[in-house]
């Protein structure tokens, strides 16, 4: 079964287009975490979701927005791409201190 | 700046012999993870300490966390192919669970 799950696997888009990736997690975790890992496989926090309310923004622009509808799912939206959001997106969940890792989401801007 | 220095950044091994990753910061952790990270796939916890000079030892794999909390280690003994992978150090200064990652090592073990 999975635990963290992400659509798609994949994006390919053009620049300026709005995109969403979708997450669910069913380990019944009360966290949930965005992350973005660049070229260089560094891995970044985004943004957390605790309770569906936002608890860190690490000054992330605010051409992405995370939407909770319920425990179990946090999207992710972006406006405007640009070329510099090209990267690879995980999602993450938590509860107490380990973090389950979804399978990423590479997307790439053209 | 990072807050968290991973050396080396690659390490290319052959299969057998002992290798050592530093993590390394100026700040201070209420505790540090190690996760390894395969292609195509998101990184998976391998440890979690959280007491100054605490070592863990999982099979082959020796984690410490140095004395000051500011500091870790990741020993393996006789590496094996399936070692290979990202090995990333990540520490939380809170509590909360707000992880800041390392800057990685890429490791590869020759058959």
């Amino acid at each position: 079964d999975t635990a963290v799950s992400q659509t798609p696997k994949y994006l390919v888009t053009q620049m300026g287009n709005d995109k969403s990736i979708k997450c669910e997690q069913n380990l019944g975790h009360d966290t949930m975490y965005w992350y973005k890992q660049d070229s260089k496989k560094f891995l970044k926090i985004m943004f957390s979701y605790n309770n569906k309310e936002l608890i860190i923004n690490e000054t992330v622009p605010n051409r992405f927005s995370p939407k909770s509808p319920d425990k179990a799912h946090l999207n992710l939206h972006i406006n405007s791409l640009e070329l510099g959001d090209s990267a690879v997106y995980f999602c993450a969940s938590s509860r107490i201190d380990t973090q389950y890792f979804g399978p990423g989401t590479r997307l790439t801007v053209l | 700046t990072q807050l968290l220095e991973q050396s080396p950044q690659f390490l290319s091994i052959q299969e057998g012999e002992n290798l050592t990753v530093y993590c390394n910061s100026s700040s201070v952790f209420s505790s540090l993870q190690w996760y390894r990270q395969e292609p195509g796939e998101g990184p998976v916890l391998l440890v979690t300490v959280v007491t100054g000079g605490e070592v863990k030892k999982l099979k082959r794999l020796t984690f410490q966390f140095g004395d000051a909390r500011k500091d870790s280690s990741l020993h393996i003994t006789a590496a094996q192919p399936g070692d290979t992978g990202l090995y990333l150090c990540a520490g939380d200064q809170t509590g909360a669970n707000n992880l800041f990652f390392g800057t990685g090592t890429r490791l590869t073990v020759i058959p």
